[in-house]
C-alpha cells in the first residue's frame, strides 16, 4: 500500500555518467523533496518541489537538478556523477504547507565508482 | 543554514532499559518532530510537537518541546529489540518555507 515509491532501489554507476532517480507518489500531495543521507550528516535536503514545474534548491543542490512535470513524479538527475555523490537518496512527500509529517520512500542506494 | 545537533550519536543498551536522546539548535524552531528509521527503509514519523513545553506520548515513546524552543527530547521506556534503528529529530522554523531541517541521528542498538 506504499503511496510513494523510488526507483531504482540500488544503482552502481561510473564517474562522469548521468543518472536519474525517480520518485513516484499516488497520494496527490503537493510537496515533494529529495534528501541524501550520509553517515555523520543525517538527512540533507537537495531540492524540493511545491507544485508541478515549481522547484527550489536545498542546502546541497550543487551537481543535482530536478524536474516535476506531473504531480506524481519528481525526478532527481545527477548530470555527471562523482564519487562524492555516493549516498542513499530519499524522496519524501507532504500534503500541504504547514504539514511537516513527511512520508518517505524506501530510498535509493547509489554507488559511483 | 540551520543545524540540529543530536546526541548521543549512538547508544548500546540492554533490553528493558529506558533511553533518552536530545536535539539542540542554535535557532528557535516552531515545530519539532521525531522520526525513526529501520534498516533499509525510510524514516517514519513518531511524534510531532507544536508548542513550547508540549509533552506528547506515543506508546512507550515520550517527546518534549523545550521551553526555549531550541531543543527537544525523546525518551523510550522499557526498550525492546524492535526499537533498534536510527532516530532523527527534525525541526521547522518560521521563514523556512515547507522545509524541515534534520538532525544527524542517534543510532540505537539493543542487547538482548
Amino acid at each position: 500500500d506504499a503511496g510513494i515509491t523510488q526507483s531504482p532501489r540500488h544503482k552502481v554507476t561510473e564517474t562522469g555518467t548521468p543518472v536519474t532517480l525517480r520518485c513516484h507518489q499516488t497520494e496527490n500531495h503537493r510537496y515533494m523533496y529529495w534528501y541524501r543521507q550520509d553517515p555523520g550528516h543525517g538527512l540533507r535536503l537537495i531540492h524540493y518541489s511545491y507544485g508541478v514545474k515549481d522547484t527550489d534548491k536545498g542546502e546541497v543542490s550543487d551537481g543535482y537538478s530536478v524536474s516535476r512535470s506531473k504531480t506524481e513524479d519528481f525526478l532527481l538527475t545527477l548530470e555527471s556523477a562523482t564519487s562524492s555523490q555516493t549516498s542513499v537518496y530519499f524522496c519524501a512527500i507532504s500534503e500541504s504547507a504547514g504539514n511537516y509529517g513527511y512520508t518517505f520512500g524506501s530510498g535509493t542506494r547509489l554507488t559511483v565508482v | 543554514g540551520q543545524q540540529l545537533n543530536q546526541s548521543p550519536q549512538s547508544m548500546f543498551i540492554q533490553e528493558g532499559e529506558d533511553v533518552s536522546m536530545n536535539c539542540t539548535s542554535s535557532s528557535i524552531f516552531n515545530t519539532w518532530l521525531w522520526y525513526k528509521q529501520d534498516p533499509g527503509e525510510g524514516p517514519v514519523l513518531l511524534i510531532a510537537l507544536y508548542k513550547a513545553g508540549e509533552l506528547t506520548s506515543n506508546g512507550r515513546l515520550t517527546a518534549q518541546f523545550g521551553i526555549t524552543r531550541k531543543d527537544s527530547f525523546l525518551n523510550i521506556s522499557a526498550s525492546i529489540p524492535s526499537d533498534v534503528g536510527i532516530y532523527f529529530c527534525a525541526g521547522h522554523f518560521t521563514g523556512g518555507g515547507n522545509k524541515l531541517t534534520f538532525g544527524t541521528g542517534t543510532q540505537l542498538k539493543v542487547e538482548l
